[in-house]
């Protein structure tokens, strides 16, 4: 159990354009996912954070306008880049938790934009 | 906020010897510190974590120790295989806040 996916695995967009990435728990209900971004040799950095129903909880120095949450379902989370330049080429992850008691995060396998 | 801080950046062993990485953090209200490893391109997977309310735990060939005074937690791997060759990650969380906050990460190179 705990398996969370995303979509895509990897994209490649046009300098300009908006790209969505989605975030779901196949077989639980996540109250919280978080968004993390990582560049090459970097660790993990996290984003934002997203509760169901909720305005999403960004990280400072995350422009919010920018990098759009959506966690519309217990199961469901997207991240929309707007307006996509080539510093925004990274790799993606998201996770989840089952509930706010729970001290495990579940990582999807990360999609990876370049934008040209 | 929390700051967590990890080293060494690399390390190379030799296949069978012993590797340990080690992390300290800030905020003394952390209670949750899991290890993480991640291959290229891929997910990072838990390893083996540990709460605040305990001082050592062990799976198989890896255990992790936690200095709560101190703050700093440790991730030791016996008898490392190339296999074990990824990048570690450390991290810290106050599950109050549920956020994890990671390490730098640490190369670690097995060689046969």
């Amino acid at each position: 159990g705990a398996v969370v996916s995303q979509h895509p695995s990897r994209v490649i967009c046009k300098s300009g354009t908006s790209v969505k990435i989605e975030c779901r728990s196949l077989d639980f209900q996540a109250t919280t996912m978080f968004w993390y971004r990582q560049f090459p040799k970097k660790s993990l950095m996290l984003m934002a954070t997203s509760n169901e129903g909720s305005k999403a909880t960004y990280e400072q120095g995350v422009e919010k306008d920018k990098f759009l949450i959506n966690h519309a379902s217990l199961t469901l989370s997207t991240l929309t880049v707007t307006s996509a330049h080539p510093e925004d080429s990274s790799f993606y992850i998201c996770s989840a938790k089952r509930g706010s008691a729970s001290y495990e995060q579940y990582f999807g396998p990360g999609t990876r934009l370049t934008v040209t | 906020g929390e700051n967590v801080e990890q080293h060494p950046s690399t390390l190379s062993v030799q296949e069978g010897d012993s590797a340990v990485i080690k992390c300290t953090y800030s905020d003394s209200a952390s209670n949750y510190f899991p290890w993480y490893k991640q291959e290229l391109g891929k997910r990072p997977q838990l390893i083996i974590d540990i709460r605040s309310n305990v001082g050592e735990k062990k799976d198989q060939r890896i255990a992790v120790t936690l200095n709560k005074t101190a703050k700093h937690f440790s991730l030791h791997i016996t008898e490392t295989q190339p296999e074990d060759s990824a990048v570690y990650f450390c991290a810290a969380s106050n599950t109050g806040f549920q956020k994890l906050v990671f390490g730098t990460g640490t190369r670690l190179l097995v060689s046969p």
